[in-house]
């Protein structure tokens, strides 16, 4: 069964910081690794997606890495912002077209 | 382009009675999944709808339930409400079935049972 974990639960960063959000998942047989933002309640924002095929996606100031064989992504942010505030989930998608979410990350970036 | 609407927003019912939710995906897209988000179970997959068929199913009872139209537009459907199904209920769509294809997210309809 797949399990997504995301560590660590929580993070405080003053800004302009660079900072690494960590996802892992126990079945690397995925098809691919979404990347998501939530406000305090409100929808996801899709940030990145990536195929299983790939190793990294880049947005702006966001990079998200995925290693297959590791069962492991990673979401970096460059020159953290306030408005960067928010909660980061990742989530993968398994055979039969499931996707799989992972508890997130709380992000506070202090100004 | 327009997003992904759910409509009602917000909705407070009492347990045992029953509840319609909406969404609309964008225009074009074809898929449309819907989930459930509990502080203590986070974001859980109930079901997937594919040209007007339900293509998969997460592990929920069979209250829940739901349907697509053929203009893809998609409702679901919780009967004899219990506390617990008190959640944020999210929709999202994509262009086609499978994972080549990005969902996009709705705001959500908060629901509360009392």
């Amino acid at each position: 069964k797949q399990e997504v974990t995301q560590i660590p639960a929580a993070l405080s960063v003053p800004e302009g910081e660079n900072l690494v959000l960590n996802c892992s998942f126990t079945d690397s047989a995925i098809y691919n690794l979404q990347w998501f933002r939530q406000d305090p309640g409100k929808g996801l924002t899709s940030l990145l997606l990536i195929q299983s095929s790939q190793r990294e996606q880049t947005s702006g100031r966001l990079n998200a890495s995925l290693d297959k064989s590791s069962g492991r992504s990673t979401l970096y942010i460059a020159a953290s912002q306030p408005g960067d505030s928010a909660t980061y989930l990742c989530a993968v998608n398994t055979g039969g077209f499931k996707t799989i979410f992972g508890a997130g990350t709380r992000l506070f970036v202090k100004a | 382009k327009a997003g992904v609407t759910q409509t009602p927003r917000y909705l407070i019912k009492t347990r045992g009675q029953q509840v319609t939710l909406s969404c609309s995906p964008i225009s074009g897209h074809r898929s449309v999944s819907w989930y459930q988000q509990t502080p203590g179970q986070g974001l859980q997959f109930l079901f997937e709808y594919f040209s007007e068929t339900q293509r998969n199913k997460g592990n929920f009872p069979g209250r829940f339930s739901g349907r697509q139209f053929s203009n893809s537009r998609s409702e679901m459907n919780v009967s004899t409400l219990e506390l617990g199904d008190s959640a944020l209920y999210l929709c999202a769509s994509s262009l086609a079935l499978g994972p080549a294809y990005e969902q996009y997210f709705g705001p959500g309809t908060r629901l509360t049972v009392t």
